[in-house]
Parts: structure tokens; sequence; C-alpha cells
């Protein structure tokens, strides 16, 4: 079935751990985001990859990297998780990175809280 | 000042009325614009695109765009039930270094028996 996968569902991460969150898509999209959302910011935009080896900042990327090693896979790395982002994480992907249209697509998303 | 603002609502509207769900962006740099369906604990799923001026219809579905007043609308027809959800409007901006959605915060509609 194409779309996104995105693993785990939830986590519960004591701070100052590292976690990596996994996106996987199989729809060949050149494009690939990672949003949070938190209740009344809506989503904000964290790491980018217009292409496969790619990767650009958002509106609120510190405290996370991102790598892009192929096209399916875009992870999400905490270094060392702190309170404040706790909140749920979203993949999403779009045929296009950059000079076009741009229909995005989420997967279900991963439910992180850092205690 | 929020690029993309909705009414977080809820709108409650009665089942088999239209639901009007509005949007307003403050960036005249927005060229295309979605709107997507968010359910409680779920992911958000794209239901309407829109890229010019004019109404575009799906379905139960009428999103609307005025690029002159910044206005973006989806009209939902036959509200049933199990249209409640968020609704997300999304704004998209191109020419930078990658094509960049503004997200509102969202309306809750809520759709009665």
């Amino acid at each position: 079935i194409a779309g996104i996968t995105q693993a785990p569902t939830s986590q519960i991460l004591a701070a100052g751990r590292r976690m990596t969150l996994r996106c996987t898509q199989d729809m060949r999209h050149n494009a690939m985001y990672w949003y949070r959302q938190d209740l009344g910011l809506g989503l904000r935009l964290i790491h980018y990859s217009n292409t496969a080896g790619t990767t650009g900042k958002g509106e609120v990327p510190d405290g996370y990297s991102v790598s892009r090693a192929n096209t399916d896979d875009f992870p999400l790395t905490l270094a060392s998780a702190v309170p404040s982002q706790t909140s749920v994480y979203f993949c999403a992907s779009s045929d296009r990175g950059a000079g076009g249209y741009n229909e995005q697509f989420f997967g279900p998303g991963t439910r992180l809280t850092v205690l | 000042q929020k690029e993309v603002e909705q009414n977080s609502g809820p709108l409650s509207v009665p089942e088999g009325a239209i639901a009007s769900l509005n949007c307003t962006y403050s960036d005249r740099g927005s060229q295309s614009f979605f709107w997507y369906r968010q359910y409680s604990g779920k992911s958000p799923e794209l239901i309407m695109s829109i890229y010019s001026n004019g109404d575009k219809e799906d379905g139960r579905f009428t999103a609307q765009l005025n690029k002159a007043s910044q206005y973006v609308s989806l009209l939902i027809r036959d509200s049933q039930p199990s249209d409640s959800a968020t609704y997300l409007c999304a704004g998209a901006i191109y020419g930078g270094a990658t094509n960049k959605l503004i997200f509102g915060t969202g309306t809750l509609l809520a759709v009665q028996p």
C-alpha cells in the first residue's frame, strides 16, 4: 500500500536521551518534511529535504537534525531531548521540493513525550 | 502576526446543512492553497487544492479563492456527522529554498445529527 509510515507510533523519553524518529515513503516523492504539531500553534516545519542528499532548516530546527541518504527514508534525530520537544511529529512528502505545486501528504505521526 | 488565520471554532452545524470554513492570509506571495481534514488523534488528510481565483468543486466540497481579498474558504454541502473534524488551511509560497506550506491553526467543525 503506497504511503508514508512512521515509527514509533508513540514514545515516552527521558530528558537528555537521544531519539530517532523514522519515516519511510514508497511514493517515490522527491521532497520530504518533518513537522511538529502543538496545541494552539498548528503545524510548524522543522526540517525539509527537496531531494535525496540535500536537507534544509525549517521554522523550528533547533535541537533536531535530519539526513536523507536515499529517496525513501528521512529520519529525524533529537540529540538530547528536552521537555519542550514533547509534541506530535508528522512526516510528509510531496512530488516536488521547489519550483512547482506542492501537495503534501502526511504520515500517521509519532506522539513523543519527554519527561 | 500569523500568516494564515482561521477561526478556531467550534463551528457547529446541523446534519444536512452547509458548513462554511474561512481562512485569510497575509502574504500576497502565496500562490496555492490547500485544505486538510484532521480527525482527532490522526494525521492531516488533503481534501482540496486550489491554485487560481474562483471556485473549485469536488463532490460535496467547494473551495473558493479570492487573491485580491486574500481569502480562502471551504464549503461542505450536505454536512454529515463524519465531517466532524478540524480543518486546516495552508498556503504555499514558492520560489524559496523549498516550497513552503504555512498552516493555520485549524477550525473545529462539529456536525450535529
